[in-house]
């Protein structure tokens, strides 16, 4: 079974541009969750989509927005971005069922994003 | 989330047993324990999560404490290539877990 696919794997972007990043998740999970990691932060949740609907959202500002097409493909999208953008971007996927069983995320390993 | 706190680092011989501790004293009844690690430049990886019972598969064994305050996972034959930072997390939301610094594992010849 294929793992999370995340492309690119890196990226060079320069100040007030935006990007896109995309993901695919394995297949038949539903649930596609972004994490921002930077040496300072850490790993921190941006948003999780499950059935095309955001289900969670994290401590980011607006320019962050994200989207899940009917096939669970997930894209993010970083609008007029900041050098403290710069960043590893991480998918992750899980059946993300609506019950009580909670289902281990699977990581993608990232798109390494640079903003000069 | 629960806050969760674990050593910075710890260290491990090749062939022996890697007990990783974590504490989390403020875990409420429906949290999950959740453990994962990270080797350099790829992204976290799934080990084993548990509730309440110990639980194991073919990677680690998870022992939670019977107050849940606390758990302990073991890699049971740390290799080389366990060298990995390895995160403890208390919580439910579906996909959305809150990662602490996690402990680093140093596993030598």
């Amino acid at each position: 079974k294929a793992g999370v696919t995340q492309t690119p794997r890196y990226l060079i972007k320069t100040r007030g541009q935006q990007v896109t990043l995309s993901c695919s998740p394995i297949s038949g999970h539903r649930s596609v969750s972004w994490y921002q990691q930077t040496p300072g932060q850490g790993l921190q949740f941006l948003f999780e989509y499950f059935s095309e609907t955001q289900r969670n959202k994290g401590n980011f500002p607006g320019r962050f927005s994200g989207r899940q097409f009917s096939n669970s493909r997930s894209e993010m999208n970083v609008s007029t971005l900041e050098l403290g953008d710069s960043a590893l971007y991480l998918c992750a996927s899980s059946l993300g069922g609506a019950g009580t069983v909670i289902s281990p995320l699977h990581f993608g390993n990232g798109t390494r994003l640079t903003v000069t | 989330d629960a806050k969760t706190t674990q050593p910075p680092s710890m260290d491990c011989a090749e062939g022996r047993a890697a007990n990783l501790p974590c504490n989390h004293s403020t875990i409420s009844g429906n949290e999950y324990v959740y453990w994962y690690r990270q080797i350099h430049s790829q992204g976290p990886q799934y080990i084993i999560h548990g509730l309440k019972n110990n639980e194991t598969n073919e990677m680690a064994s998870l022992i939670i404490t019977e107050d849940r305050k606390s758990s302990t996972l073991i890699l049971p034959h740390a290799t080389l290539r366990d060298t990995a930072v390895y995160y403890c997390i208390a919580g439910t939301s579906y996909g959305k877990l809150t990662f602490g610094q996690g402990t680093i594992l140093t596993v030598h010849p």
